[in-house]
């Protein structure tokens, strides 16, 4: 079965760190490009970012760019997002997923991971 | 303001069809493949068409998609109680070089 598992959400201050987690089981994560998307309480969908098969492509939402870092490890099944300089509107479920096709399809997506920022 | 726009809610009578627009401009839907996913409440995302009207195994030929210039649409014949969920639209857009999503369709079968 294939499967994702995100962690390592939680509270942080603003302008703190966190890193999230995601881990694949029963695919070759190396065969493909894999995302973020995160979803605020009560609101929509939001793309933030995701990376090529070998980590060497990444893409950015703007608000995130220059704060936020994916990347992955194909030999341990892992997807990460390294998050700093967090901020109020970055509370959010945080979801990943691998893509399928062509044009940034995604399945399928894991249980998400809730990161809240505060003071 | 979401790139791509989506009405905020649909409704239908059980049995009945719904359709669930979609409208980008020419640097996203108009040059490439359109994805639908439904949520369930309380549930992750799921993928229902990818690539403007293709299904994963295991979605019922219920659910269908289109795409006509820059619109994409989602159909859902038959409606079921079990049907009522958000329902997004996303794709690539070349000029901003990200994914993005519609705002959501709020699915009420009556």
């Amino acid at each position: 079965e294939v499967q994702l598992v995100e962690s390592g959400g939680g509270l942080v201050q603003p302008g703190g760190s966190l890193r999230l987690s995601c881990a694949a089981s029963g695919f070759t994560l190396s065969s493909h490009w894999m995302s973020w998307v995160r979803q605020a309480p009560g609101k929509g969908l939001e793309w933030v970012a995701n990376i090529n098969e070998d980590g060497s492509k990444k893409n950015y939402v703007d608000s995130v760019k220059g704060r936020f870092t994916i990347s992955r490890d194909n030999g341990k099944n892992s997807l990460f997002l390294q998050m700093s300089s967090l901020r109020a509107e970055d509370t959010a479920l945080y979801y990943c997923a691998r893509v399928i096709g062509i044009d940034e399809a995604f399945d399928p997506w894991g249980q998400g991971t809730l990161v809240t920022v505060s003071s | 303001q979401s790139v791509l726009t989506q009405p905020p809610s649909v409704s239908a009578a059980p049995g009945q069809k719904v359709t669930i627009s979609c409208s980008g401009s020419s640097s996203n839907i108009g040059n490439k493949y359109v994805s639908w996913y439904q949520q369930l409440p309380g549930t992750a995302p799921k993928l229902l068409i990818y690539e403007n009207n293709k299904r994963p195994s295991g979605i019922p030929d219920r659910f269908s998609g289109s795409k006509s210039g820059t619109s994409a649409t989602l159909g859902i014949t038959g409606l079921q109680t079990g049907d009522e969920a958000d329902y997004y639209c996303e794709t690539w857009d070349t000029s901003l070089n990200t994914g993005v999503f519609g705002g959501g369709t709020k699915l009420t079968v009556l």
